[in-house]
């Protein structure tokens, strides 16, 4: 019963490395989110994807790029990382946004110097 | 644009206290809010979540209420333990936004 997998949990990328964070679910849920979770700004949506092949930008995308190639997996990309990308990256699944609750992964403690 | 807020930001209690943490949003067009608890480098827990047609959820100790007229949510914790101690975050899923919104959280701890 492994829920929501991050992979990996921790990163120390140089600025202008890329690098891709990998977000799997188990439940076959339809909803994946990626967010990021800062000191002092709460977590903030990067993006989203409502069903396999489908994406969204959320409040924060700009420097990230995400795929859902299958449903089971979310894919987060940062192609040039940049040191205010350091952050913990958290992935999240619902069966659908509105009615059911969200289940999180334990999350990337990411950092770029 | 809907904005969480979660007081107070700290909390330090004695054991055995029973004790409420307070959330409002404020558009109150909102599907459902869930209760999270986040321990110290540490994912994400649900512990409770409440439909919009709700009025409160229970599991154990904890207790959540929604008033979504007026845009509030408490969460209770009875007899407080220091295994209580974490992060308490609370967030709404808004209609048109397709997404959970996270209020900044309440960082508890209980004291022996």
């Amino acid at each position: 019963n492994a829920g929501v997998t991050q992979t990996p949990k921790f990163r120390v990328l140089k600025t202008g490395q890329s690098m891709t964070l990998l977000c799997a679910q188990d439940m076959n849920h339809e909803y994946m989110y990626w967010y990021r979770q800062d000191p002092g700004m709460g977590l903030r949506l990067i993006h989203y994807s409502v069903g396999e092949g489908t994406t969204a930008k959320g409040e924060v995308p700009d420097g990230y790029n995400v795929s859902r190639l299958k449903k089971q997996n979310f894919l987060l990309g940062l192609e040039s990382a940049a040191p205010s990308q350091t952050s913990v990256y958290f992935c999240a699944s619902s069966p659908t946004g509105a009615d059911y609750g969200y289940t999180f992964g334990s999350g990337t403690r990411l950092t770029v110097v | 644009k809907q904005e969480v807020t979660q007081i107070p930001a700290a909390l330090s209690v004695p054991e055995g206290e029973n004790l409420v943490l307070n959330c409002s949003f404020t558009d109150s067009a909102i599907y459902n809010l869930q209760w999270f608890r986040q321990d110290p480098g540490k994912g994400l827990t649900s512990l409770l979540l409440i439909q919009s047609s709700q009025r409160e959820q229970t599991s154990g100790r904890l207790n959540a209420s929604l008033d979504k007229s007026s845009g509030r949510s408490t969460l209770y914790i009875a007899a407080s333990q220091p295994g209580d101690s974490a992060t308490y975050l609370c967030a709404v899923f808004s209609g048109g936004y397709n997404k959970l919104i996270f209020g900044a959280g309440t960082r508890l701890a209980v004291h022996p």
